[in-house]
């Protein structure tokens, strides 16, 4: 596609259900990062992939969130048993390859844990 | 461990200068980016400094100082549109493509 394309833009959940981010980036980026933005705050690092592997999987906040990726292009962010802590905008960018400095964001997964 | 701050909030008024500064503290250093948002929009990339000296694009040129681990976004000319949050960033050290951002400068551009 013509840009970073997040599904869905907005969901509302209950406290201890599984929720899953969907990520499509641009055709042909190689490194593809996940970030979470709380209200008014900065983007937070979550993941990053090179191709299907995660050579970062450092800001992961708990063994509740993982990420995969297939086919070197969507990737999927799971959260387990969702806390409403875990509510805030999720953030998926991709760049053509990793170390590039121009990364390209989605619009975004505004997500709500009630 | 790698960190970045900037001011939470500038205020100017149309047709005038601004400049929004970042400092770093990382263990390796592959250039300061900057990247503007919107409210409610997505972060869009604005410029790029990987060597000492001032990039211009258009109204906004930005500066890296590696010695002092500093830089700024200069804004010039400016318009209502460009109210909106400013990050700049890093990449991390190492092997990985990694940014990482700062929390970010709200802009108001006052008439």
């Amino acid at each position: 596609g013509a840009g970073v394309s997040q599904s869905p833009s907005n969901k509302v959940t209950e406290k201890g259900k599984d929720v899953e981010l969907r990520c499509d980036p641009i055709s042909g980026h190689t490194a593809l990062y996940w970030y979470r933005q709380s209200l008014g705050q900065g983007l937070e690092f979550l993941i990053y992939f090179q191709g299907n592997s995660a050579p970062d999987k450092s800001g992961l906040p708990s063994d509740r969130f993982s990420a995969e990726r297939t086919g070197g292009s969507v990737s999927t962010l799971t959260i387990q048993r969702t806390q409403q802590e875990d509510s805030a905008v999720y953030l998926c960018a991709s760049s053509l390859r990793g170390g590039v400095t121009e990364a390209f964001f989605g619009q975004g997964t505004r997500l709500t844990v009630v | 461990g790698q960190s970045l701050e900037q001011p939470s909030e500038v205020t100017a008024v149309e047709g005038a200068i601004v400049q929004i500064n970042c400092t770093y503290q990382t263990s390796g250093f592959y250039g300061l980016s900057w990247y503007q948002q919107h409210d409610g929009g997505a972060p869009t990339f604005l410029s790029y400094n990987a060597l000492d000296g001032l990039e211009e694009t258009g109204r906004f040129s930005s500066f890296l100082s590696r010695s002092d681990s500093y830089g700024y976004l200069l804004l010039q000319e400016l318009q209502m549109k460009d109210s909106a949050s400013y990050f700049c960033a890093v990449r991390s050290s190492g092997n990985t493509g990694k940014l990482i951002f700062g929390q970010g400068t709200t802009l108001q551009v006052k008439p």
